[in-house]
């Protein structure tokens, strides 16, 4: 059963744009995370935020989590094309907090 | 460097053929989970694994069987090919030690097509 999920499904920008993710996750969490996955590769994390944090920076990325709203979103400020990707949002699963979770993903294309 | 490998990025079976695909992490991972991936569902846990010798299945575990002897190594085996099993499979693996977070590490996904 899949926790969290992104939104939009697919985000077309231009280069220096900046792009919001968001993810939509249903019981509650110990921490949320970020990963970033190129096309036919394996997934590369980006950052993780905690229950009891609302907001954390990383060089052009900036998440926030609402626990109440059950959200968080990522945004990447000054997009460029090297940042065109899927990112999926993984929350904890009701299995144990060390199982990631996955959403289906947003697909960002930035355009040169 | 941190590393999860995957023994193949490409592999090509028949339907009913024994497959397995091997996963090797050399961070000393208490952790290690295979997740497939499909156009539109996203990842799906197929198996995890806590500890050596230790398995516990995911969310879609039908068709598939996993091995952990060694710490290092997670073993996924589908014992009769199918071609609904055609995807793409992803390792990945990540330490709860008190130091840790959970974050996950990937390899570089084998794509499995089964005919």
């Amino acid at each position: 059963s899949q926790q969290g999920e992104e939104d939009p499904q697919a985000l077309s920008i231009q280069e220096g744009e900046n792009a919001t993710m968001n993810c939509s996750y249903k019981t509650s969490i110990n921490n949320l995370q970020w990963y970033r996955q190129n096309s036919g590769r394996g997934l590369v994390h980006l950052i993780l935020i905690r229950s009891n944090e609302r907001e954390k920076h990383s060089g052009r990325l900036r998440v926030t989590l609402d626990t109440s709203k059950k959200s968080s979103s990522l945004l990447i400020t000054a997009s460029r094309a090297a940042d065109t990707a899927s990112y999926f949002c993984a929350t904890d699963s009701p299995r144990g907090s060390y199982i990631p979770t996955f959403g289906r993903g947003t697909s960002l294309i930035v355009h040169p | 460097d941190v590393k999860v490998t995957q023994s193949s990025r490409y592999l090509v079976k028949r339907t009913g053929e024994k497959v397995f695909l091997e996963c090797v992490q050399d961070m000393d991972h208490e952790n290690m989970f295979w997740y497939r991936q499909d156009p539109g569902l996203g990842l799906r846990l197929i198996y995890f694994s806590y500890d050596v010798k230790m398995k516990e299945k995911g969310d879609i575990p039908e068709g598939y069987s996993v091995s952990r002897e060694k710490k290092e190594r997670f073993s996924l085996i589908l014992e009769s090919a199918s071609t609904n099993q055609t995807s793409m499979y992803l390792c990945a693996s990540s330490s709860t030690r008190r130091t840790a977070n959970t974050e996950a590490f990937f390899g570089q996904g084998t794509r499995l097509t089964v005919v």
